[in-house]
Parts: structure tokens; sequence; C-alpha cells
């Protein structure tokens, strides 16, 4: 079965600090997804990044930069020098890559709030 | 681009009515998926279709059923409504078999309030 933990509830910066979201999965399959997805207070959830299981290269996109590691089943979020409008619950998700079956199970999120 | 397209986006029943939500999926996506997102919690899965066909169920009640019709769109039909169904309801498209690329595109969600 896979499970996807977020063990932060809730976090609070200062804006224009750097925080990190952590990820941590659990899954049988050799082949998987990846996911972080941003749902702000208007409810829609929001595709951030998308990362196959053989590729640990790590990325950023701007103010964002995700860390996979595969080692340790981790796949953690960065945000540099956070802004309000960041503030919003994150959340991590898994897929099977199984063809026709992208069902994603996620974590419970984290609820990052930053403050002006 | 077309996104995924939910109706209604709110909806409001009193407990023991039925309601139905609709999903357009983005055009050539023949895959669709079902969450319910309760207040608090994370999406859960609920149900998905492949070429109008039941591919995966997950947490789904009894009081609730979907279909996927011939032009892609699926329905979400609940009855006998509980206060616990209140929730968000999202659906996601996919393309499925025609090009595994793990990604899942989400609608906006259709939000129901049961009271």
């Amino acid at each position: 079965a896979q499970k996807v933990t977020q063990a932060q509830t809730e976090i609070s910066v200062v804006e224009k600090e750097d925080v990190t979201l952590d990820c941590v999965y659990e899954t049988r399959d050799t082949t998987y997804y990846l996911f972080w997805y941003k749902q702000p207070p208007s409810g829609e959830l929001v595709f951030l990044i998308r990362r196959n299981s053989f590729d640990e290269q790590n990325e950023i996109s701007g103010r964002y930069s995700w860390n996979f590691q595969k080692s340790t089943s981790s796949f953690n979020f960065t945000i540099t020098a956070s802004q309000v409008v960041d503030s919003a619950v994150y959340f991590c998700a898994l897929s099977e890559a199984n063809f026709g079956n992208e069902k994603l199970t996620f974590g419970t999120g984290t609820r990052l709030t930053i403050i002006p | 681009a077309a996104g995924v397209i939910q109706s209604p986006r709110h909806l409001i029943k009193e407990k023991r009515e039925t309601a139905t939500l609709k999903c357009y999926p983005i055009p050539r996506h023949d895959t669709v998926y079902w969450y319910q997102q309760g207040p608090g919690q994370d999406p859960q899965f609920l149900i998905s279709f492949y070429e109008k066909m039941q591919s995966d169920k997950g947490s789904i009640p009894d009081r609730f059923s979907a279909q996927q019709f011939s032009d892609y769109h699926s329905e979400l039909n609940m009855s006998s409504l509980e206060l616990g169904d209140s929730a968000l309801y999202f659906c996601a498209s996919s393309p499925g078999l025609a090009r595994n690329t793990g990604e899942l595109f989400f609608g906006e969600g259709s939000r129901l309030t049961v009271l």
C-alpha cells in the first residue's frame, strides 16, 4: 500500500524567510510519480511539480526547489524568499505508474502561513 | 487551453436529498477520477473510469454512484445525503493509456454543503 507522510501540520514563517516542507513516502512500486500541489484558500488544487521515480535530479523553478532522495524516500519542497501569496496548504502526493491509472495518494498536507 | 470543467461549483442540499455533480474532462482525455476532500482533510480517492468503464474504486460509500458517458463526461450521484458528505469534490482527468504521463489535471472542485 502507498502512503505519504507530511509530518508538519502547520508552519509559520516571516515573509522573505526560506521554508522547507517535508514529504516522506512509502511504496512497493519501483516506478512511481511524486507530486506537489498547492491549495490556496479559494480551494482549487494547483499543480506544482511531477517527478518520475527514475529522475533523482533536483529541480528549481524560480523561488521553488525540490529535493528528491530515493534513498530516504523523501521529496522535500523549499520556498526561497517566501511571500504572503505563498500562504496555502501544500500537499505531497504519490501515484503508481500504471498505464491508465494515475490515482493519487495524498499526504495530509502542510498549512503554510507567511507572516507579513 | 481547455481545462477540466466541474458543475455546479457550489451546491446546498438537505439531509436525505440527492445530489449530482458533473465533470467534463479535457478533450481527448479518456480517464476521469473523483476525489472527496472533507474540511481540513486531504483529498480521498473515490472512483475512476477509463473508456467509460470503472477502472478503480476507493472509499466511495454505497450511497454514491458514478458513471462515465460516451462523450467522456462523468457524473457522481449521491443519494440519502448525510451531514458528513459536506465536502469539496474534485474531478480530475488524464490521457490514460494514450499517454502515461502520471499527471492528473484537476477541476476547480464542487463544494457540497449538506444542511
